[in-house]
This record gives C-alpha cells, structure tokens and sequence, in this order.
C-alpha cells in the first residue's frame, strides 16, 4: 500500500471551501485514491474514489493531478456537521492489507 | 441494509479475562479485517481474512485471534485482558469484486481493561 502524507488538522469556519491535500509520491499505476470520513464515535465511511483527474459527489470533490502523486479533497461550503477526521489511502484492488494512517483533523467552527 | 453489524457495543473487562468481539456482514463480502483505534490515532490492523477459512496477521496481531468459518462472520477473540487492549474495535468488509478496495464499517466496539 503506497505510503501518504496528509495534514494532522485544518481549521475552518461555516460557509468555507476546505482543502486537504495528500501527497503519495510512490504510487502505482493501479493504485485508486480513496477519501473516509470519520465521525466521532464511528466508523470511517467512504465519502470518494478517483484514479485521475477530478471527480464529484454530492458530498465532495476530488482533484488528482496528471503525475498522480498528490490528490485534494475538497469539501465545499462546509457546515459544523462536516467537522471529522478525513483519511486518505492508496490502493488497488489485490491489496488485502489496509491500514489507515493519523489522518487529517478539520474543525469548523461556527 | 444491516452492512456491518458489530456486538457489543460497549464492554468492560478485568484484566485477565476474556471475551469474543463480534461482527457479520450480510453483503456477502470475502474481505473482513479488524482494526484497533486508541484516542486521537488512526486505525492500526490486527487481523484480516480474504474469504472463509482463511486467514492472517495485520500490524498489530499479538493479544488477539480469529477464526472464519463463515463467509458472513468474523470474531475477534481476546484470551487474557489486558491494559493495553482498552480501545474502540473495528470491524470492516471489502467487496473483491469492485477492484477498487471500498471499505464498510461496523459502527465499532467500545472496550475497557480495567
């Protein structure tokens, strides 16, 4: 699994665009880039996925430049509610061993 | 959809004693792993299995074993407690067939070694 590097926290206030960048320099070519959400008290939960270039959801955006080896999450106009703890991972489909790193830590406050 | 269903939710333990975490994923998923999460840490892997009866060690595996004997099911088994167990366990699943590594959570177990 392709190491990354992600920000330990972000602050951010209510109505703002939040972006937050992971650098995995070492990817491979079938590496997808997969974005969680974690609440307190739960799970992670799959918010987005990309391979290249950008993708959206309702709930975010996902920019991943043509070298591939940084992405950025962007989470626009964000509310109290989007205040979590968001991971990054690197993978394909063969890799069995998953792991999660520390993560990035974004507060909104009001 | 139940997706990943993890019991208890919350449990206190003596140090020394033993209890089984469980979990169960109706999506009928060949990948399951348990993580461990400590206060303001990431997930840490100690188990996984890649399909019934099958399976093997993560990051963090001593104090703890499995079994698979299901395709549904995948226990979490701590033979002698200890403080250094206390933590929020997690029980996720993967669907091998979307090729892209998709994890489902359980809503975690909640534990305490005292």
């Amino acid at each position: 699994l392709a190491k990354t590097t992600q920000p330990i926290s972000m602050d951010s206030y209510e109505g703002q665009e939040v972006n937050i960048t992971c650098s995995h320099n070492n990817i491979a070519t079938n590496d997808y880039i997969t974005w969680y959400q974690q609440f307190p008290s739960q799970g992670p939960r799959f918010i987005i996925q990309g391979y290249k270039t950008k993708v959206t959801n309702e709930v975010a955006s996902l920019f991943i430049p043509a070298d591939r080896k940084s992405s950025t999450l962007s989470l626009p106009r964000v509310s109290l509610s989007d205040t979590a703890v968001y991971y990054c991972l690197v993978g394909a489909g063969n890799d069995y061993k998953l792991s999660f790193g520390a993560g990035t830590t974004v507060t909104v406050r009001a | 959809n139940a997706g990943v269903t993890q019991t208890p939710k919350f449990r206190i333990l003596k140090i020394g004693q033993s209890m089984t975490l469980q979990c169960t994923q109706d999506m009928n998923h060949n990948y399951m792993y348990w993580y461990r999460q400590d206060p303001g840490m990431g997930l840490k892997l100690i188990y996984y299995s890649v399909g019934a009866g099958i399976t093997d060690k993560g990051e963090v595996p001593n104090g703890y074993n499995v079994s698979r004997s299901t395709t549904e099911d995948f226990p979490l088994r701590l033979e002698l407690a200890a403080p250094s167990q206390t933590s929020v366990y997690f029980c996720a699943s993967v669907s091998e067939k979307t090729a892209k590594n998709i994890q489902y959570f359980g809503a975690g177990t909640r534990l305490s070694v005292l």
